[in-house]
């Protein structure tokens, strides 16, 4: 069976540190693979998806990066973080763009 | 892009009242989805609609989808404390691609009251 891991699960950062936000998943090939934000509880915005490794599409710009060294493998990146950045974000994978699978999430402050 | 509106934004019923939330879209949609996010977590999947006037069942769940499939809705019969969270539709842009963005509507968060 699918499964699919995020880590850390909740993360709080200063103003300007780096971040890194790692998600994997196990039990299937070539997933298409995606990172939303969810501020306040509410709606999710896809800041990120790939089709495959090294295929990253940025929906939004923002002061964030993602990267997909491996076919299972979902980075989400910064170099500098803002307050704005703090929220809950969810990776999350589908085959052939059918129904997305979530992850945990990760709950990530900025003080 | 696409926007799908989604009504209302909270809801509260005493355990046994019937719910509904409803997607509406200005545009047609080329399918819906159905997400169920219990506070804390992470949305999980309920269902997927593509054909006009489509309506499936899960239980106490019904899913409709619109004849001109520019709206959605999801009723829950004798609402339980065990559906509270938030309710999410979302229209899968696949668009003949297999990229499957999602555009999620704003949720409705159900409040169940014992």
């Amino acid at each position: 069976s699918q499964t699919i891991h995020q880590w850390p699960a909740t993360l709080v950062q200063p103003v300007g540190s780096p971040l890194s936000l790692e998600c994997t998943v196990e039990g299937t090939s070539n997933p298409n693979l995606y990172w939303y934000r969810q501020a306040a509880g509410r709606g999710l915005q896809l800041l990120f998806y790939s089709v495959g490794i090294g295929q990253i599409s940025s929906e939004v710009p923002q002061n964030l990066s993602a990267s997909r060294p491996q076919d299972r493998q979902f980075i989400l990146s910064s170099k500098k973080l803002l307050l704005s950045d703090s929220g809950f974000y969810l990776c999350a994978w589908s085959i052939l763009g059918h129904e997305q699978f979530f992850g945990p999430g990760t709950r990530l402050t900025v003080l | 892009g696409q926007q799908v509106m989604q009504i209302p934004q909270y809801q509260h019923v005493q355990e046994g009242e019937d719910f509904t939330t409803y997607c509406n879209s200005s545009t047609t949609l080329s399918n819906i989805q159905w997400y169920k996010q219990r506070p804390g977590g992470h949305p999980v999947f309920l269902i997927q609609l593509v054909k006009s006037g489509e309506v499936k069942k899960q239980k106490r769940l019904t899913f409709q989808f619109g004849e001109a499939k520019k709206n959605s809705s999801l009723h829950i019969t004798a609402t339980q404390t065990t559906d509270v969270g938030t309710y999410f539709c979302a229209e899968n842009n696949a668009g003949g691609t297999s990229y499957g963005k999602l555009t999620f509507g704003q949720g409705t968060i159900l409040t169940v009251h014992p």
